[in-house]
C-alpha cells in the first residue's frame, strides 16, 4: 500500500518564474485536497476534488494558483509568476467517499522557495 | 466560520511525564474532531479522532474526548517518551468531504 505521494519534495525558484506540483492519491480515494502550511503555522485549505470536478475553492487561492485533476487520480497545483509570500509547504491529502468521518491522509508536501 | 485555538508551545517536558495539549473550537454542529501529529522531517500523520460527543479517541498512549459542552477535545498522554517529541495540530471536519480546519500547532519537545 502506497500512500500520498508529492512530487518534488523541494522547489527552489525565482520570483516570477512558474512552478508546478503533483500530487498522487492513494489509489482508491477519491477525494483529494490541496492545503498551504507557513513556517509555524497549522494547515490551510486551498481547494479540494472529488473525481476530476474541482468543488470548493478558497479565497487564498488568486488568480495566479490553477489545480486540476484531469482523470480523477493525480492532481497538479501551478502557481504562475510566483512571489516570495508563495513560499510555504504545499500538502495534498486524500480521502474515501462514503467514509462517515472521511478520514484525510496527508503526503509528505512539497516545499517551495521563492527567492 | 470555524476555528481552533490550542496552546502555544513549545511544551518541554522530561521523559515519562504527563503531557496535556488543549485545543477548544467553534463551529455550529457537530463536528468532527481530529489530532494530527508531525515528526521532524515527516508529513501530517493522523493520531486520533472523535465524531460526536463524549467519544473518546485513543492511540499510542494518546487519549482525546469530545466534549461538547466545553467545545474541547483536550490531548492527553500519561508517560510521554523522546519519540514524542513532534508537533501537534488540533483540527475540525464539518461535514465528510468538506475540509479540514486546523488550529496553529503545539511543538513537544520530550528530553531524557
Amino acid at each position: 500500500d502506497t500512500g500520498v505521494s508529492q512530487d518534488p519534495r523541494h522547489k527552489i525558484t525565482k520570483r516570477g518564474q512558474n512552478v508546478t506540483f503533483r500530487c498522487d492519491p492513494i489509489s482508491e480515494h477519491n477525494r483529494l485536497y490541496w492545503y498551504r502550511q507557513t513556517l509555524g503555522q497549522g494547515p490551510e485549505f486551498l481547494t479540494y476534488f472529488q473525481n476530476e470536478a474541482q468543488l470548493e475553492k478558497s479565497r487564498l487561492l488568486s488568480d495566479r494558483f490553477s489545480a486540476e485533476r484531469p482523470k480523477g487520480s493525480f492532481s497538479t497545483l501551478e502557481i504562475q509568476r510566483t512571489e516570495q509570500g508563495d513560499s510555504a509547504m504545499y500538502l495534498c491529502a486524500s480521502s474515501l467517499d462514503g467514509a462517515s468521518t472521511d478520514t484525510q491522509y496527508f503526503g509528505p508536501g512539497t516545499r517551495l522557495t521563492v527567492l | 466560520g470555524n476555528s481552533v485555538t490550542q496552546m502555544e508551545g513549545p511544551v518541554t517536558l522530561s521523559e515519562e511525564a504527563f503531557l496535556t495539549i488543549n485545543c477548544t473550537y467553534t463551529a455550529t454542529g457537530y463536528p468532527s474532531l481530529f489530532w494530527y501529529v508531525q515528526y521532524p522531517g515527516e508529513g501530517l500523520q493522523l493520531l486520533l479522532k472523535a465524531t460526536k460527543a463524549d467519544d473518546k479517541g485513543s492511540n499510542k498512549g494518546f487519549e482525546a474526548t469530545y466534549r461538547k459542552e466545553t467545545t474541547s477535545f483536550h490531548l492527553e498522554k500519561g508517560s510521554v517518551q523522546v519519540s514524542d517529541s513532534a508537533v501537534y495540530f488540533c483540527a475540525l471536519i464539518k461535514a465528510a468531504g468538506n475540509k479540514l480546519t486546523f488550529g496553529g500547532g503545539t511543538r513537544v519537545l520530550v528530553k531524557p
